[in-house]
């Protein structure tokens, strides 16, 4: 069964003190994996997109990696505007085009 | 910059009533999606939409629940009779219909069933 596992499920960081959020997934042909931003009572906001192993993207105090089972979300010195919950998801392969989240990692930055 | 816009952005309905969730996708994008989340819960697919037909539904969406795109630029969502446990957030996603491309969502619907 495809499943997207992300941790820690929440994380408390001063401002300015870097850290990485994980997403770990069982897939069937990883078509691409997404990370979303989500604001409390808002909609999944896209940041990033994923294919391939190796693969890096990078915005602003964001950047996103990919290995054969796993993302990583980097973020160097956050700031308070970055707290939010962080939302992981692949889409498989074959025919479905459906995306499968995981349950997100809450971050909170204080200043 | 093109956005997802859904409307109402809180619905409160009693038990049993139909209600219809209203969506605009980004002009000219192709594939159409609506997901929920369940307060607290991870963000689940419901159905998605192409070329005027569902293309995919999950579990979730059994005969009470149906969509449409009546006319060319709205996509609805269509709870026939509504349960307590249809309490969520409603979002709408669209996407350009390439391979391999993301999909922009609404704000959401919050539907409460009481």
């Amino acid at each position: 069964e495809d499943q997207v596992t992300q941790s820690p499920e929440a994380l408390r960081l001063q401002e300015g003190e870097s850290s990485s959020l994980n997403c770990s997934y069982t897939v069937s042909g990883l078509r691409g994996l997404f990370w979303y931003r989500q604001d409390p009572g808002k909609g999944p906001e896209f940041l990033f997109t994923l294919y391939s192993a190796g693969e890096e993207k990078e915005k602003e105090r964001l950047k996103a990696t990919l290995t054969k089972k796993e993302s990583f979300l980097h973020i160097t010195a956050p700031k308070p505007e970055d707290s939010a919950t962080y939302l992981c998801a692949v889409q498989a392969g074959g025919a479905t085009n459906k995306l499968i989240f995981g349950t997100g990692t809450l971050l909170a930055v204080q200043p | 910059e093109p956005e997802v816009t859904q409307t109402p952005s809180h619905q409160v309905t009693q038990m049993g009533q139909e209600v219809i969730l209203r969506c605009v996708p980004i002009s000219n994008h192709l594939y159409f999606y609506w997901y929920r989340q369940i307060l607290g819960q991870k963000v689940e697919f419901l159905v998605s939409f192409y070329n005027n037909e569902i293309s995919e539904k999950s579990e979730i969406f059994d005969d009470q629940f149906s969509v449409e795109r009546p006319d060319g630029s709205n996509f609805t969502l269509k709870i026939r009779s509504t349960k307590l446990e249809d309490s969520a957030m409603y979002f709408c996603a669209s996407r350009p219909g390439y391979m391999n491309t993301e999909a922009f969502f609404g704000q959401g619907t919050r539907l409460t069933v009481v």
